[in-house]
């Protein structure tokens, strides 16, 4: 079963830092990687997809890697805004059906 | 710009009562999902339907009945809802089911409280 763990789990940075999430699967064999931010008592918002033979996607302030042999990817958040204070998920797809999720890194950026 | 609605929004419900949480999706999505989400456990797939007319279960499928009653349409039943089932409920749609090169679009969430 494939395991997916982000860490850390909590992070606080004051505005203007640049900042790393990272995500970690077991099962190399996927398909895809997705990153998603979730509000406190919202819903999921999707922020990048990438495929599995991609190394990276970029918007805006975001830029996302995959390095499926080693299972990792990062999220790399550029000049941190308070207003990118949420909750950031990792998803991963094997070749089964469901999105695996991390648990989540929960950011507050300080102003 | 709908994307994925959930309908409602907050419910709260007694031990032993029933309910149908509705999906719909405006994307022409082949295929949609339910999951809930809880404190520690992350988000969990209940069951999903890879196309119109079929359905299977996911991770924690007992306790729920799901109907794909059209293309657009994903409805999650409860049929004698317990206090185990307060979470927050997530409808997703994605292009397809295997090799989903396309992402998933997830709702807003429906959150239940059972008392």
């Amino acid at each position: 079963k494939q395991e997916v763990t982000q860490i850390p789990a909590a992070l606080s940075v004051p505005e203007g830092e640049n900042l790393v999430l990272n995500c970690s699967f077991t099962d190399s064999a996927i398909y895809n990687l997705q990153w998603f931010r979730q509000d406190p008592g919202k819903g999921l918002t999707s922020l990048l997809l990438i495929q599995s033979s991609q190394r990276e996607q970029t918007s805006g302030r975001l830029n996302a890697s995959l390095d499926k042999s080693s299972g990792r990817s990062t999220l790399y958040i550029a000049a941190s805004q308070p207003g990118d204070s949420a909750t950031y998920l990792c998803a991963v797809i094997n070749s089964g059906y469901a999105l695996n999720f991390g648990k989540g890194t929960s950011l507050l950026v300080t102003p | 710009n709908a994307g994925v609605t959930q309908t409602p929004k907050f419910q709260v419900l007694k031990t032993g009562q029933s309910m149908t949480l509705q999906c719909a999706q405006d994307m022409n999505h082949n295929s949609m999902y339910w999951y809930r989400q809880d404190p520690g456990m992350g988000l969990r797939l209940i069951y999903y339907s890879a196309s119109e007319g079929t359905t299977d279960k996911g991770e924690v499928p007992n306790g729920y009945n799901v109907s794909r009653l059209n293309k657009r349409e994903f409805s999650l039943r409860l049929e004698s809802a317990a206090p185990s089932q307060t979470s927050v409920y997530f409808c997703a749609s994605s292009e397809a089911l295997a090799r989903a090169n396309y992402g998933y679009t997830f709702g807003s969430g429906t959150r239940l409280t059972v008392v």
